[in-house]
């Protein structure tokens, strides 16, 4: 069964570092998700992207959040100078399109600002 | 941000017992889904469901789409322990998902 993939698996970092968040949507898929869970708290949204731009991003996303697709298979997220408080499981999601057929998290990114 | 809200926050049952959890919510949604995440793991869709009143099953889980489109249940019937995890509900608006705050399951052997 098609994944996302993400990588790594586990990051920490030091605040005010920059981390970038790796992912591979399923490969037929257009529509490209982040979401964030805190640890102990409910999955938030963050930022979708289609056809290379920012479709909807959500008040968290604010100017220390980027993200890109560099080539024809990965989607990033940046966060440009971490703080405590963005220590989260990362989420990445893809799907075919603007409803739920196939839409698919992958196993997260694990976060850790030190 | 659009808030919704699921009883129990957590369940501690014994084995062969069901389940039943729910998500309410001020705001109306197009689409309900259930997920079930296991520690260090993303999200799974258990269930959609896509029209008020709406009533699917999968397997021993049942859900509804409540008349409101503001609420919705999910039951499990005979629960066994890899049905351990967190549940969580989330309406759908537009490609965006907005989860509830979880209900952790505990199944007791």
């Amino acid at each position: 069964e098609p994944e996302v993939t993400q990588t790594p698996s586990h990051q920490v970092t030091q605040m005010g570092q920059e981390v970038i968040l790796r992912c591979v949507p399923i490969s037929n898929h257009l529509y490209f998700y982040w979401y964030r869970q805190i640890l102990g708290q409910k999955v938030e949204f963050l930022v979708s992207f289609y056809n290379n731009e920012i479709s909807e991003k959500s008040e968290i996303f604010d100017d220390q959040f980027s993200v890109e697709r560099p080539d024809g298979s990965n989607f990033t997220l940046k966060i440009r100078s971490t703080k405590l408080e963005d220590s989260a499981m990362y989420f990445c999601a893809s799907s075919e399109g603007t409803k739920l057929y196939g839409y698919t998290f992958g196993s997260g990114t694990r976060l850790t600002v030190v | 941000g659009q808030q919704l809200n699921q009883s129990p926050q957590s369940m501690f049952i014994q084995e062969g017992e069901d389940v039943s959890m729910n998500c309410t919510s001020s705001s109306i949604f197009n689409t309900w889904l259930w997920y079930k995440q296991e520690p260090g793991e993303g999200p799974v869709l258990l269930i959609a469901l896509y029209k008020a009143g709406e009533l699917t099953s999968n397997g021993r889980l049942t859900a509804q789409f409540g008349i409101t489109r503001k609420d919705s249940f999910l039951n499990i019937s005979a629960s066994i322990p890899s049905d351990v995890g967190i549940y969580f509900c989330a309406g759908q608006l537009g490609n965006q998902f907005y989860f509830g705050t979880g209900t952790s399951l505990t199944v007791i052997p």
